[in-house]
C-alpha cells in the first residue's frame, strides 16, 4: 500500500510569494494533518483536518490556510512568504475518528522542502 | 507547551543501551514516540495512553507515568539501524487548560548515534 504522498520534493520561493502544498493521505485515512519541521528542531502542528473540516488549530498566522478535498488529499496555503518560512513542511495521516486525536499514530509523508530566498 | 526533551544527544556504541526522557508542565493524555532519520520522514514507533502502560516494541520500550507528566524511552543492546533524532508528542488532557488537547505537541528532540 502506498504511504503518504506529498508534492513538491523541494520548492524555491522569494519573499512575497504564494505557495500551495499538496498531501495524498493512506489510503482509508479521513484525516490529514500540517506540520512546519525548522531545521533541528521538532515538528509544529499547523492543522488536522478531518472529514473537509478542520478540526485543529496550531499558533500560525492567518497567512497560513488550507483545505480538504472529498478524496480527503489536502492543500497546504501560505500567502506573504517570509524567510523565516522557510522550512520542512510534513504531512501526516491517521485512522483518525473522534478525539482524543493521539489515540492514532500520524504517518507521515516524506515532506515538502520550501526554502525562501 | 512543548514538551522538554533529554539528554539532547548521546553517542552509544553498538550493544550498548540508552534512555531518552520526555517531560511536560501539563497534564498529559497521552505521549507519542517517533525516530527520524536525517532527510527521512517521522517514522513511528509507539503510543503510551494515560494508565501508566509501558510498551514494546523489539527493543525499544517506553513507560508513561501520568502523575509525574513524564515519559522514557529505552534502548536496549542498540544497533547501528537506532541512529536518528527522537522525538516525544505530547496530547494534553482535556482539563488540563490551554490547547494542547486536539493536537500533538512535539519535543525539540534527542539525537542518538550508534557506532560500530
Amino acid at each position: 500500500d502506498a504511504g503518504v504522498t506529498q508534492s513538491p520534493t523541494h520548492l524555491i520561493k522569494t519573499r512575497g510569494q504564494h505557495v500551495t502544498l499538496r498531501c495524498s493521505p493512506i489510503s482509508g485515512h479521513k484525516s490529514v494533518s500540517w506540520y512546519q519541521q525548522v531545521l533541528g528542531q521538532g515538528p509544529q502542528f499547523i492543522f488536522q483536518y478531518y472529514e473537509k473540516e478542520e478540526r485543529g488549530r496550531g499558533n500560525f498566522p492567518d497567512r497560513f490556510s488550507a483545505r480538504q478535498f472529498p478524496n480527503y488529499s489536502s492543500e497546504l496555503n501560505v500567502n506573504a512568504l517570509l524567510l523565516g518560512d522557510s522550512a520542512l513542511y510534513l504531512c501526516a495521516s491517521s485512522s483518525f475518528t473522534g478525539y482524543p486525536i493521539s489515540n492514532q499514530p500520524q504517518h507521515f509523508g516524506d515532506g515538502t522542502r520550501l526554502s525562501i530566498l | 507547551q512543548q514538551p522538554v526533551q533529554s539528554p539532547q544527544a548521546v553517542i552509544l556504541r553498538e550493544g550498548e543501551d540508552a534512555v531518552i526522557n520526555c517531560s511536560s508542565s501539563k497534564a498529559l493524555y497521552s505521549v507519542h514516540w517517533y525516530r527520524q532519520k536525517h532527510g527521512e520522514a517521522p517514522v513511528f514507533l509507539m503510543i503510551l495512553l494515560k494508565g501508566g502502560e509501558q510498551k514494546g516494541h523489539d527493543k525499544i520500550s517506553a513507560s508513561f507515568n501520568e502523575k509525574k507528566q513524564q515519559s522514557s524511552l529505552y534502548l536496549t543492546a542498540s544497533q547501528l539501524s537506532y541512529s536518528g533524532t527522537y522525538f516525544c508528542g505530547t496530547e494534553g488532557s482535556r482539563n488540563a487548560g490551554g490547547t494542547s488537547y486536539g493536537k500533538l505537541t512535539f519535543g525539540q528532540g534527542t539525537i542518538l548515534t550508534v557506532h560500530p
